[in-house]
């Protein structure tokens, strides 16, 4: 099977600007979960979909936000961006059932904001 | 509020020596644990889990880890390291009921010398 995919790999944006993020869970997988990862702050959760609604959500501004499509396809947005959103943004998707907690991860994209 | 701590951030180790890295979380009720691996440019990867049952649990390449409930901890072990070992060891926990919420330490970095 085809792992966790993320597009675009690498994004380079403005303050202000807005941004959209995209993952392709692996076949068969229902739920995608979205992390940022920053030297600082390490991996925070950011927010989770199943069958196209929000199950959990982290402690993020209402800038960021998500959604999950009937293919369990999922995007994330950031609006008005500020310099602290930098930072590698991955998905992770994971299946039902018993194995419904382990969370299989994409190579991230990487956004810079300048 | 939920943490997770990682107390080693950075392990210099020569091959064939033993591993063990720290890991204790604040969360009172049931947990799902987990160790994640970052090898150098590779996406993270699931090194092993814990949910119920035996506290010593066994993961891919020769790692395993302890769940202690008594010390909040899930100390992660290895009898012999080797130099594909070096990477970035993160350890996480889902608390219950949180389905895929991860909550992630700040990791450890392990450079295995050769």
């Amino acid at each position: 099977k085809a792992g966790v995919t993320q597009t675009p790999r690498y994004l380079i944006k403005t303050r202000g600007q807005q941004v959209t993020l995209s993952c392709s869970p692996i076949s068969g997988h229902r739920s995608v979960s979205w992390y940022q990862q920053t030297p600082g702050q390490g991996l925070q959760f950011l927010f989770e979909y199943f069958s196209e609604t929000q199950r959990n959500k982290g402690n993020f501004p209402g800038r960021f936000s998500g959604r999950q499509f009937s293919n369990s396809r999922s995007e994330m947005n950031v609006s008005t961006l500020e310099l602290g959103d930098s930072a590698l943004y991955l998905c992770a998707s994971s299946q039902t059932g018993d194995k419904a907690y382990e969370q299989y991860f994409g190579p991230g994209t990487r956004l810079t904001v300048t | 509020a939920q943490s997770v701590s990682q107390h080693n951030h950075h392990v210099i180790l020569s091959e064939a020596a033993s591993l063990e890295l720290g890991c204790n979380y604040s969360y009172g009720g049931t947990v799902n644990l987990f160790w994640y691996v970052q090898y150098p440019g590779q996406h993270l990867q699931l090194l092993l889990k814990y949910f119920s049952g035996d506290p010593l649990v066994k993961g891919i390449k020769g790692f395993e880890a302890e769940f202690i409930k008594s010390k909040f901890s899930f100390n992660l072990r290895k009898p012999s390291v080797q130099w594909s070992d070096t990477a970035e060891y993160f350890c996480a926990v889902i608390p219950g009921g949180a389905t895929n919420k991860l909550i992630f330490g700040t990791g450890t970095l392990l450079a295995v010398q050769p």
